[in-house]
């Protein structure tokens, strides 16, 4: 299996573009979680996926961030408009049957917002 | 809610000698508990995990950590470091409720030879 793949890995954009994170789930595995990593916060849950569906949004930072999960195989995670304070890396994972089993995470996409 | 508090964000060993990671964790329900090793530029890899049963749970790459819920603790350790185990290190926490991992701040290892 190719794991889960984020793409892209970098991304470089000016304060005000909108930005499009993708991330494509293990074949088989039915949640889907979105994960920032900043020095200052560390790794927060942004939301979390069951077979498609939003479960929790609870830590999306505000109404410039949305995610969707339009089928099995593809989610995306979308800022608009991008500030300078969402430069982080986003990481995506994937898991079958939530977190008490094993997380497998992509290796992340870097953005950088000017 | 929960929490999860890892002493020391650097943590620098020789290559040999005894490798320990501290987390302290706070829950309001019987904790799942997770260790992760995140590698540079790549993303979290699960190292051990606890759910139930036996304290003393066994991971990958000869890594161990001990449920201990008088201490609220689960520390990772490690008898003998590797030059391969330089990585990032993180702890997390999952209430009984939801799919909500709580990860600790992370503690880099260093190994030095």
């Amino acid at each position: 299996d190719a794991g889960v793949i984020q793409s892209p890995r970098h991304e470089v954009t000016e304060m005000g573009q909108e930005v499009t994170l993708r991330c494509k789930p293990i074949s088989g595995h039915d949640y889907l979680f979105w994960y920032r990593q900043t020095m200052m916060r560390g790794l927060e849950l942004l939301i979390y996926f069951n077979n498609n569906v939003p479960i929790d949004d609870s830590g999306m930072p505000e109404d410039r961030f949305s995610a969707k999960m339009p089928n099995a195989s593809f989610s995306t995670l979308k800022i608009q408009p991008s500030e300078p304070r969402d430069s982080a890396v986003y990481f995506c994972a994937s898991s079958r049957g939530g977190t008490n089993e094993k997380l497998f995470f992509g290796s992340g996409t870097q953005l950088s917002v000017l | 809610a929960q929490s999860v508090t890892q002493l020391g964000s650097h943590v620098s060993v020789s290559e040999g000698a005894l490798v320990l990671l501290r987390c302290n964790y706070s829950s309001s329900v019987p904790p799942y508990l997770f260790w992760y090793v995140q590698y540079p530029n790549q993303g979290l890899q699960l190292l051990l995990k606890y759910t139930t049963g036996a304290t003393l749970v066994k991971g990958i790459n000869g890594f161990e950590a001990e449920f201990k819920k008088s201490e609220t603790s689960f520390h990772l350790t490690k008898p003998s470091a590797h030059m391969s185990d330089a990585a990032e290190y993180f702890c997390a926490v999952r209430g009984a409720a939801g799919n909500k991992l709580t990860f600790g701040g992370g503690t880099r290892v260093l190994v030095k030879p």
